[in-house]
């Protein structure tokens, strides 16, 4: 067990629809990131939140959207889903410092959109 | 801008055989490198990690890999494989100065023949 807390576990939905993902980072942790894993992308970085603030963005769609909060649990907000979008969501935290520290990751949101 | 090559999306080796996972990286800064494993429907769990100092670098499970910059490589081994060992294994990068995200290889996935 990382730490890392992801809910929900699974998630279907339809097309054009919206859902949140949500992240709980370990204790102390105050770096969020955003990861997903497809077959035909592999696992890319999305987005990266740092005691609030956004702090890198990578891959991440215009239709993706998050946010973390003063108690430093994050949201990944993904609307208008597409067939494409079904994927493993992986959030992961780490601890601060002067450099990419050990990122600890959730077990993970596997969305299907239908 | 960095990128990470593992060689052989399957490998299968023998039970009591040596693991040998490939990866090469690309990096126009020096780098952090990370093997990270996926066991089947989990999250990713870090093996080990290169930051500065000692090359050859001890992880979790008995597993090992070396940073040899003059070949842009950090390969990952173990002496002998158990079935246990049987998994999807990432390699990564992120920068020592800089964006803090984790660029991932496509994975290896690793069977274990018994």
């Amino acid at each position: 067990d990382s730490g890392v807390t992801q809910t929900p576990k699974h998630l279907i939905t339809a097309t054009g629809q919206r859902v949140t993902l949500r992240c709980s980072p370990r204790s102390g942790d105050l770096s969020v990131y955003w990861y997903q894993q497809s077959l035909d992308q592999g696992l890319q970085f999305l987005i990266q939140y740092y005691n609030g603030e956004e702090r890198a963005k990578g891959n991440i769609l215009e239709r993706f959207s998050a946010q973390q909060f003063p108690d430093l649990h994050s949201e990944l907000n993904l609307s208008s889903l597409e067939l494409g979008d079904s994927a493993l969501y992986f959030c992961a935290s780490s601890t601060p410092g002067g450099g990419p520290d050990t990122q600890y990751f959730g077990p993970g949101t596997r969305l299907t959109v239908l | 801008a960095q990128s990470v090559t593992q060689l052989g999306s399957h490998v299968s080796v023998s039970e009591g055989a040596l693991v040998l996972l490939r990866c090469n990286y690309s990096s126009s800064v020096p780098p952090y490198l990370f093997w990270y494993v996926q066991y089947p429907n989990q999250g990713l769990q870090l093996l080990l990690k290169y930051t500065t100092g000692a090359t050859l670098v001890k992880g979790i499970n008995g597993f090992e890999a070396e940073f040899k910059k003059s070949e842009t490589s950090f390969h990952l081994t173990k002496p002998s494989a158990h079935m246990s060992d049987a998994a999807e294994y990432f390699c990564a990068v992120s920068a020592v100065f800089g964006n803090e995200k984790l660029t991932f290889g496509t994975g290896t996935r690793l069977t274990i023949i018994p």
